[in-house]
């Protein structure tokens, strides 16, 4: 079946950059997303990306798509404390009537 | 108001016991989901409905149930609780073909379960 795999955790120290980085297993999946879940809150959409794209900017925010590899990065710039949370790389698999598959998530810290 | 809400959002019980945890959207959202998250795994997925009339198993519904009481509603059922089902419970809901999105998922603020 499908799999999403990312890192368990990430430090950087505030101002840098972050690249959380996510491998997937299904070369057609059609929407790859970014979720962010603050502590104690429910997951939010960060971002998506459609699969026939292979970069997004969105502010602060860089998507990358390597689908040969099936490699989706997030990159995010100039990190501040707030960016501290759990980043979760999602699929969704070109099935049709398949759920999202989700990664376990990569906590990011952020140090002052 | 929230889109997508949960109730209740903290619960302590005793092993046994029978409760259940309820799901309500005003996102007009024709699909629905229930995942509990542990630390270090993640989400994992127990049931989901792609409307009313249907219920699909995830990849742990043992020891739980569920009931789409109408389209804007999904509850999860734990018949008898067991210490192991202590976790964090989301749900979700998503809209089947909206251009643009995908299968976009909104998740609610969760239910933290304790089970004793």
């Amino acid at each position: 079946g499908e799999d999403v795999e990312q890192s368990l955790f990430l430090s950087v120290r505030e101002g840098d950059s972050s690249v959380i980085n996510c491998t997937y297993t299904d070369s057609s999946s059609t929407y790859l997303y970014w979720y962010k879940q603050e502590p104690g809150a429910g997951l939010q959409l960060l971002t998506y990306i459609f699969s026939n794209m292979d970069m997004k900017q969105d502010q602060r925010l860089t998507v990358l798509l390597n689908k040969k590899d099936k490699h989706l990065s997030l990159r995010i710039a100039d990190t501040q404390t707030g960016d501290s949370a759990i980043y979760f790389c999602a699929e969704r698999p070109n099935s049709g009537n398949t759920p999202l598959v989700f990664g376990k998530g990569t906590r990011l810290s952020v140090i002052a | 108001d929230a889109d997508v809400t949960q109730t209740p959002r903290n619960r302590i019980t005793k092993t046994g016991k029978r409760i259940m945890l309820e799901c309500s959207q005003t996102k007009g959202h024709d699909r629905m989901y229930w995942y509990r998250q542990d630390p270090g795994l993640g989400l994992r997925l127990i049931y989901y409905s792609f409307d009313v009339k249907d219920i699909n198993k995830g990849e742990i519904s043992d020891g739980y149930s569920v009931s789409r009481q109408a389209q804007a509603k999904f509850s999860l059922s734990l018949e008898s609780a067991i210490p192991n089902q202590t976790a964090l419970y989301f749900c979700a809901t998503s809209a089947y073909g909206l251009a643009g999105e995908g299968e976009t998922q909104y998740f609610g603020p969760g239910t933290r379960l304790l089970v004793l």
